[in-house]
């Protein structure tokens, strides 16, 4: 059954300091992976999404991310983080078949900014 | 261009009483789906509409919950009767075409459902 796993329930970074995220999938064919961010009384906005191709994707804010095959993950990074970063992160792997599709979400990772 | 809009943005009600959202997706996108999301937890589908058919519901707690999207724009879920364990996030997402795994889905701010 597809599933994604995201390790790390909460992390702390100082403004600047550089971040990743992680983000471990499992599905049979090849994954459509997506992260998206939800800010406190948001909805989830998209961040960046990997289909084919380069396996470094850039996205909005400054993120990236790297789809590695061989370790089944989609790790999101970026090198210097903002305070306006703090938020609710979560990995997505795009599942189904027949003509439609849904997502199926980690648990997200809730990452707080110390200034 | 709007985005996804729904109302009402919080709920709070008793066991056992009924609930209705309202979800109006962005102009001309054909699929839209409802997502529940637990405190401490990721969103789950838990239907999804390609036009005013339902292509997935296999998640829908279907002796409780219904749903539904007339002439293929706006859609609502109801809850009856609603259980404790229905406290959570309605979200409700659109995305541009029919089929397509790759297409973005946007999502709305969602409703807070407080059932005490």
């Amino acid at each position: 059954a597809q599933s994604v796993t995201q390790p790390d329930i909460h992390i702390t970074v100082s403004e600047g300091a550089s971040l990743e995220l992680r983000c471990n999938y499992s599905y049979g064919a090849t994954p459509y992976l997506f992260w998206y961010v939800q800010s406190p009384g948001q909805g989830l906005q998209l961040l960046l999404k990997y289909f084919s191709g380069d396996t470094l994707v850039q996205g909005i804010k400054g993120f990236e991310a790297e789809f590695k095959r061989s370790q089944s993950s989609f790790n999101l990074r970026k090198p210097s983080v903002h305070w306006s970063d703090a938020a609710e992160y979560f990995c997505a792997v795009g599942a189904g078949s027949g003509g439609y599709n849904k997502l199926i979400f980690g648990a997200g990772t809730r990452l707080a900014v110390h200034p | 261009e709007a985005g996804v809009a729904q109302s009402p943005r919080y709920k709070i009600i008793e066991k056992r009483q009924s609930v209705a959202f309202w979800c109006n997706p962005i102009s001309g996108h054909a699929t839209l789906y409802w997502y529940q999301q637990i405190l401490g937890q990721g969103p789950k589908l838990l239907i999804q509409f390609q036009n005013n058919g339902v292509v997935d519901d296999s998640q829908l707690p279907k002796d409780r919950f219904s749903a539904e999207r007339l002439k293929g724009v706006d859609s609502t879920l109801k809850i009856q009767p609603a259980k404790l364990e229905d406290s959570a996030v309605y979200l409700c997402a659109s995305s541009a075409r029919v089929g397509w795994s790759t297409d973005t889905q946007y999502f709305g701010p969602g409703t807070r459902l407080t059932v005490l």
